[in-house]
């Protein structure tokens, strides 16, 4: 296994642009998550794909955020019209399927200014 | 609705010196259970994980950790720790009704690990 790959892993983006996150999962991990990290906090769950199917979005998943995952294979994580509140690390982690350790990725840091 | 308390923000502790990380869950059935180490600036590894059986369980890193059903706690121990193990530490519990993934984990606020020399 390659392990769970994020690009790019920096982004600083100017207030109210948008920006999107790529996940590439271990290969045949049928299951894709998204998380946010904030400093000084654990990960928080954003949203989860079984395939190409995405099964459950968080509240903190508000209409400018966006996750797809087309062909069951990578994911995006889109976030329209940035604010400062969304400076954060996403982390994506993949996991074979239901009861499966799910693995990190190293993270794309995002910063709104 | 599960959660994650890690007691302690900062921990010090002396190279070579023995180590605990106090994790408490709280959730309704036996959950699924996972200390993961993050490094600055990176991702998450996961040092152990607690499915069933055996509640002793050991990890990556000569870490281990007990569950305790009638503490509903999760401490990570180490008997004696390297400098290379300053890092963040996260407990994270998992739904065992959809292991761990319907709902994501949940995961305590970590607790920062600080190595004496």
């Amino acid at each position: 296994d390659t392990g769970v790959s994020q690009n790019p892993r920096h982004k600083i983006t100017k207030r109210g642009q948008n920006v999107t996150f790529r996940c590439d999962p271990i290969s045949e991990h049928n299951r894709l998550y998204w998380y946010r990290q904030t400093l000084g906090q654990g990960p928080e769950f954003l949203t989860y794909f079984q395939n190409e199917a995405q099964l459950e979005k968080s509240r903190l998943l508000s209409d400018r955020f966006s996750a797809e995952r087309p062909k069951g294979s990578f994911s995006t994580l889109e976030i329209q019209r940035t604010e400062q509140g969304d400076s954060a690390m996403y982390l994506c982690a993949s996991s074979r399927n239901i009861g499966n350790t799910i693995y990190f990725g190293e993270g794309s840091w995002l910063t709104v200014v | 609705a599960q959660s994650v308390t890690q007691p302690d923000i900062h921990i010090t502790v002396s190279e070579g010196a023995s180590l605990e990380l106090r994790c408490n869950y709280s959730y309704g059935a036996t959950p699924y259970l996972f200390w993961y180490v993050q490094s600055p600036g990176q991702g998450l590894q996961l040092l152990l994980k607690y499915f069933s059986g055996d509640t002793l369980v050991q990890g990556i890193k000569g870490f281990e950790a007990e569950f305790k059903r009638s503490q509903s706690s999760f401490n990570l121990r180490k008997p004696s720790v390297h400098w290379s193990d300053a890092a963040e530490y996260f407990c994270a519990v998992g739904s065992r009704s959809s292991g761990g993934g319907a709902d994501g984990l949940t995961f305590g606020k970590g607790t920062h690990l600080i190595i004496q020399p």
